[in-house]
């Protein structure tokens, strides 16, 4: 079955430091979205993208955040400059644009802490 | 009004036993409604999915019925099995131009062999 992959599955990080998480979203789907979930609560919605730009993005997803699909299969999330509470699972997802319903897939996450 | 309550919080039922979670929305332009499974350190993976113009879906040991007047639905999970025990979470698709989902909080079963 066909599945989102994501790297790195954990990353340490300074705080201040800069981090990129990359996805290779499944091959015949048009949209991607990162979400997020702090240990033990619900998962949220970060922003997703579509046509190679961004379509909707939540209120988490500040100027510290940005989004890229540099190429033909990887699709990244980009956080500047770390903080403590962006220490959280990060979830890449995608699904194909159909006129039906069609399904969101996730990836197993990466799992950042700042520190 | 984007919000997706869930509950319980945390639910045991003993094996063989029925698992009930419910969830409920305010927001009507929502148009599908899965339910997610994650197990610990797992990225969520789909259970169960219902479009509102139908009450109640089965797919083998899993139901989800739909209220949609009440603004409600439910997981059903009959036969309950130790291999079921992991965080259910409900969740809700926007009528949006990117179609996000909004989750619930998640409610954590543990199955009792």
């Amino acid at each position: 079955e066909p599945e989102v992959t994501q790297t790195p599955s954990h990353q340490v990080t300074q705080m201040g430091q800069e981090v990129i998480l990359r996805c290779v979203p499944i091959s015949n789907h048009l949209y991607f979205y990162w979400y997020r979930q702090i240990l033990g609560q619900k998962v949220e919605f970060l922003v997703s993208f579509y046509n190679n730009e961004i379509s909707e993005k939540s209120e988490i997803f500040d100027d510290q955040f940005s989004v890229e699909r540099p190429d033909g299969s990887n699709f990244t999330l980009k956080i500047r400059s770390t903080k403590l509470e962006d220490s959280a699972m990060y979830f890449c997802a995608s699904s194909e644009a159909s006129a039906g319903v069609y399904t969101i897939y996730f990836g197993e996450g990466s799992w950042l802490t700042v520190v | 009004q984007q919000q997706v309550k869930q509950s319980p919080q945390s639910l045991i039922v003993q094996k063989g036993g029925i698992s009930i979670i419910n969830c409920a929305y305010e927001n009507t332009a929502f148009d599908y409604f899965p339910w997610y499974q994650q197990f610990p350190g797992k990225g969520p993976a789909l259970l169960i999915a219902i479009r509102p113009d139908v009450s109640e879906k089965k797919e083998g040991r899993f139901t989800i019925s739909f209220n949609k007047s009440a603004k409600q639905f439910s997981l059903h999970i009959m036969d309950s099995q130790p291999g079921d025990s992991a965080t259910y979470f409900c969740a809700a698709r926007g009528a949006g131009s990117a179609r996000q989902l909004t989750f619930g909080s998640g409610t954590q079963l543990t199955v009792l062999p």
